[in-house]
């Protein structure tokens, strides 16, 4: 069965380093691979979309990878600060839907610590 | 320009009563989608619906919950008979298209509570 999995313990930085969490798929062939953050009562805020054809994206101190051979993305944040503390899930598009239909990973927590 | 509104953010209810979440989408958009997420859980898709149209519903249990989306108002997530499973957190999201290739826009969700 498809199958999406992420850290499911806290990354713990010091502000300043880089963040780096890890979305592993299998079963899965997708187009289009997504990072969403999440804060604690709120809805999933997008952040980047990459697609299957492109190896990096970047968005000021975020960047993401995506590796179709690996069955992975890897999503880095920057020079951290307290204010990037969230949960970060990633998703994909289900194969053959012809719609939007996502599946989320569960999601690594990140806390920054000052 | 307002985001995905959803409402009411908490919701209680006793076992055996009916829930009725809504969500109104960003404006312009027209694909709405449902999603529950369980505490240490991932959010898992439950319906995608168009204006008048369930396009799929493979997501949502196959009794007890039902969803719309009418020409004219919000689209409503209805759970009838609620049980003490139902508590979750229950996430609105919308697109102005159909394809992957753009995000979903996602309210900050109702918090349904069973007693």
């Amino acid at each position: 069965s498809q199958k999406i999995e992420q850290n499911s313990e806290a990354l713990n930085i010091q502000e300043g380093k880089t963040a780096t969490l890890t979305c592993n798929y299998t079963n899965y062939s997708p187009a289009y691979l997504q990072w969403y953050r999440q804060d604690p009562g709120r809805g999933p805020v997008f952040l980047l979309l990459i697609r299957e054809n492109e190896k990096e994206k970047r968005k000021e101190r975020l960047k993401v990878t995506f590796d179709t051979t690996l069955k992975q993305s890897l999503f880095h944040i920057t020079a951290s600060q307290p204010a990037d503390s969230a949960t970060y899930l990633c998703a994909l598009d289900m194969e053959n839907t012809g719609f939007q239909k996502l599946v989320f990973g569960t999601g690594t927590r990140l806390l920054v610590s000052p | 320009n307002a985001g995905v509104m959803q409402n009411p953010r908490h919701l209680v209810r006793r076992r055996g009563q009916e829930a009725r979440l809504r969500c109104s989408p960003m404006k312009g958009h027209s694909h709405v989608y449902w999603y529950r997420q369980l505490p240490e859980e991932g959010l898992k898709f439950m319906v995608y619906l168009q204006k008048e149209n369930i396009i799929d519903e493979s997501g949502m249990p196959k009794e007890r919950f039902s969803a719309e989306f009418p020409k004219e108002g919000p689209s409503i997530l209805r759970i009838q008979q609620v049980v003490r499973g139902d508590s979750a957190a229950y996430f609105c999201a919308s697109s102005p298209v159909k394809e992957s290739n753009q995000p979903q826009h996602f309210g900050d969700g109702t918090r349904l509570s069973i007693l």
